[in-house]
């Protein structure tokens, strides 16, 4: 059975950094692409980034390109996202995705992590 | 930026009722456009991929159709379970892009 497991929910301050691991069971992970997609509070999907697990190619949304990045623990079989300069535009549940199939880079996302939910106050 | 916009913004309907949601897409997407089905606290699900191809364990009275920038959901037969917002995504141009969702509520 193919499983996104993801860490738990994050209170952070303006300024601060987050970090969100996807903790993935299953399947090969070295053959899928992961992807980042956030929704805020009453906000559509926003697709952030992907990372190509096999060799660690990553591509973001303009959006967040100069404050994300996307890795992976091979060995833990776990991607991790960064999202740093936190405001409270960022509040929102963060999900982990994973492409359908094999080589699949631009796609659909089947299956998807949790969610967690970010927090950004003072 | 390829912008996804659905109608109608919420529908209601009674069981056994047929469902039609839309998306339109501003620029051509030709068949690579997903449905996703997402009820509170829970992540979305794939309904739909290629605009028309039913995903894994999607129930048949899901069915979509369309192609370059106008697309279908249909729902044949709604039931209660069905109540959710449901989400159009195009992965045709980068960035990925999401509609805002139809929220389907069932009377």
């Amino acid at each position: 059975q193919v499983l996104l497991v993801q860490s738990g929910a994050e209170m952070k301050k303006p300024g601060a950094a987050v970090r969100v691991s996807c903790k993935t069971s299953g399947y090969d992970f070295n053959n899928y692409p992961i992807h980042w997609v956030r929704q805020a509070p009453g906000q559509r999907l926003e697709w952030m980034g992907w990372i190509n697990v096999g060799n660690a190619d990553t591509k973001f949304s303009e959006k967040f390109q100069a404050r994300v990045s996307i890795t992976r623990d091979t060995s833990a079989t776990i991607v991790y996202m960064d999202l740093t300069s936190l405001t409270s535009e960022d509040t929102a549940v963060y999900f982990c995705a994973r492409a359908p199939y094999v080589g699949a880079f631009s796609s659909w996302f089947d299956p998807w992590g949790q969610g967690t939910l970010v927090t950004v106050s003072s | 930026e390829v912008v996804l916009t659905q109608s109608p913004a919420t529908l209601s309907a009674s069981p056994g009722e047929k469902a039609t949601l839309s998306c339109r897409a501003s620029q051509n997407v030709h068949y690579n456009l997903a449905w996703y089905q997402q009820k509170p606290g829970q992540p979305p699900r794939v309904l739909i991929s290629s605009a028309s191809a039913g995903a894994t364990g999607s129930p048949a009275r899901f069915s979509g159709s369309g192609s370059e920038t106008e697309f279908t959901l249909t729902i044949d037969g709604l039931q209660s379970e069905d109540s959710a917002i449901y989400y159009c995504q195009q992965y045709n141009n980068w960035p990925l892009t999401f509609g805002p969702g139809t929220r389907v509520e069932i009377k």
